[in-house]
């Protein structure tokens, strides 16, 4: 089992539609949390981190379930400039620097 | 500020041929990583540094690959000798500690490989 599995989807949807992103890790001891996203041919940067208690960044929502270890990603009114490759990443356990990336999961806006 | 800077962004080269990829981290990050991103397999890591001293190499496919970072603003990934199946993007990304976990990566643009 992969440490941290993604839908690679794609994801087509229009503009202006919610869509959410599902990812979950398999090391229960892992502490820190992260979107990042990769347009195409481009480095991953990063979106948000993802905190116990949920948190919002304007249109974007990121939420954590530590007794499902489950990381979800929701994004409302969809422009065509969130097309991108959202990744989901967990440090591997503990106090570590380790970040292990999901292979990404695909989000195509339609206009 | 200048971000991390990668060399060379392109290189194709001869299977058997010696690879060495560089990297110049963000002035001031402990932590500096080295990352391998593929279609099949996504992004992988395979070295971090911190404050120049390797700390996990555990995802370091083989032999033939090697990692150092001689000193604060300075690392290079070197490869000896490639094959077609290392043809990849690897990226460089450098990071401050946060706290009790890891702070946020600051990737390089990548160096495209392709070993014919």
């Amino acid at each position: 089992r992969k440490e941290v599995e993604q839908d690679p989807g794609p994801f087509n949807v229009p503009e202006g539609a919610t869509v959410a992103f599902n990812c979950t890790y398999s090391n229960s001891a892992s502490q820190s949390f992260f979107w990042y996203r990769q347009d195409c041919r481009k480095e991953p940067k990063l979106l948000m981190s993802v905190y116990s208690s949920g948190n919002e960044d304007g249109r974007f929502t990121a939420q954590l379930n530590r007794a499902s270890q489950y990381i979800s990603l929701l994004i409302r009114d969809s422009k065509l400039s969130d097309s991108a490759t959202y990744l989901c990443v967990s440090n591997y356990g503990g106090a570590t620097n380790k970040l292990i990336f999901g292979t990404g999961t695909l989000l195509a806006v339609q206009p | 500020d200048a971000g991390v800077i990668q060399s060379p962004r392109h290189e194709v080269t001869e299977m058997g041929q010696e690879v060495t990829l560089r990297c110049k981290p963000i002035s001031g990050h402990d932590y500096l990583f080295w990352y391998r991103q593929t279609m099949m397999r996504g992004l992988e890591l395979l070295i971090y540094f911190n404050n120049n001293v390797p700390i996990d190499d555990s995802g370091m496919p083989e032999d033939r690959f090697s990692a150092k970072m001689p000193n604060a603003s300075f690392s290079t990934l070197k490869i000896q000798p490639s094959e077609p199946r290392d043809s990849a993007v690897y990226f460089c990304a450098s990071s401050l500690p946060s706290g009790v976990g890891p702070g946020e990566l600051f990737f390089g643009e990548g160096s495209r490989l392709t070993v014919l």
